[in-house]
């Protein structure tokens, strides 16, 4: 698999919703797993197989799949939200697992 | 609740091996044989790159790109879990994160990700 392609940065209004998306050949056999990492501190699981919350997790998070690409969406952005945010999945063929390159998500 | 608390030392020269260990506090070290455990890492300016993983009973996966540097051992009679990284090199300079992993097929689609994370060991190389 080449790996997992997701867009550097994104901006969204306060309060709006924001969507990251993932693609990538493992997702078509494998269900992406997202990431939160703020500055200092370690990733924290927000999303798993594709549309899964972790307790703890606000229901402002969601995740999706269609065919190659997963998504993260965001509901009512708030400056707490502003984070890296990586997606993940099983490489099968590899037998190791992929990062996206992260994306940079700004709150306006 | 399951901790991760890790260890090791942050200052190495080139060339030297870099080891980290993580003791898993709180919870079964081997709940399952679905119970994995991996170490990724975030050089600066970079994204988080997956090292690689082992199992309760000591099989591992190791990303191909530092394969031939990486060992990844588990001793279950302790609760933890180590790295060992060999030759090391400037492009090692990261912080490392220990974390648990969960894994399997769903509808014949296979799902991982990392649950509990360790806080971090910021490993520096320089001569």
């Amino acid at each position: 698999s080449s790996g997992l392609t997701q867009d550097p940065t994104v901006s969204v209004a306060l309060g709006q919703t924001v969507r990251i998306t993932c693609q990538g050949d493992s997702l078509r056999s494998g269900y992406a797993s997202w990431y939160q990492q703020k500055p200092g501190q370690a990733p924290i699981l927000v999303i798993y197989a594709v549309n899964n919350r972790p307790a703890g997790i606000p229901d402002q998070f969601s995740g999706s799949r269609s065919g190659d690409t997963a998504s993260l969406t965001i509901t009512g952005a708030q400056a707490e939200d502003e984070a890296d945010y990586y997606c993940a999945s099983w490489d099968s063929s590899g037998n190791h697992l992929l990062f996206g390159g992260g994306t940079k998500l700004t709150v306006l | 609740q399951v901790q991760l608390q890790q260890w090791g030392a942050g200052l190495l020269k080139p060339s030297e091996t870099l080891s980290l260990t993580c003791g898993v506090f709180g919870g079964s070290f081997t709940i399952s044989s679905s119970s994995y455990w991996c170490w990724i890492r975030r050089a600066p300016g970079k994204g988080l790159e997956w090292i690689g993983e082992i199992n309760y009973s000591g099989g591992t996966n190791y990303n191909p790109s530092l394969r031939s540097r990486v060992t990844i051992s588990i001793d279950t009679s302790t609760n933890q879990f180590s790295l060992k990284l060999t030759s090391v090199t400037a492009a090692d300079t990261a912080v490392y994160y220990c974390a648990r992993v969960r894994r399997g097929y769903n509808l014949s689609y296979s799902y991982y990700y990392m649950d509990v994370w360790g806080k971090g060991t910021t490993v520096t190389v320089s001569s």
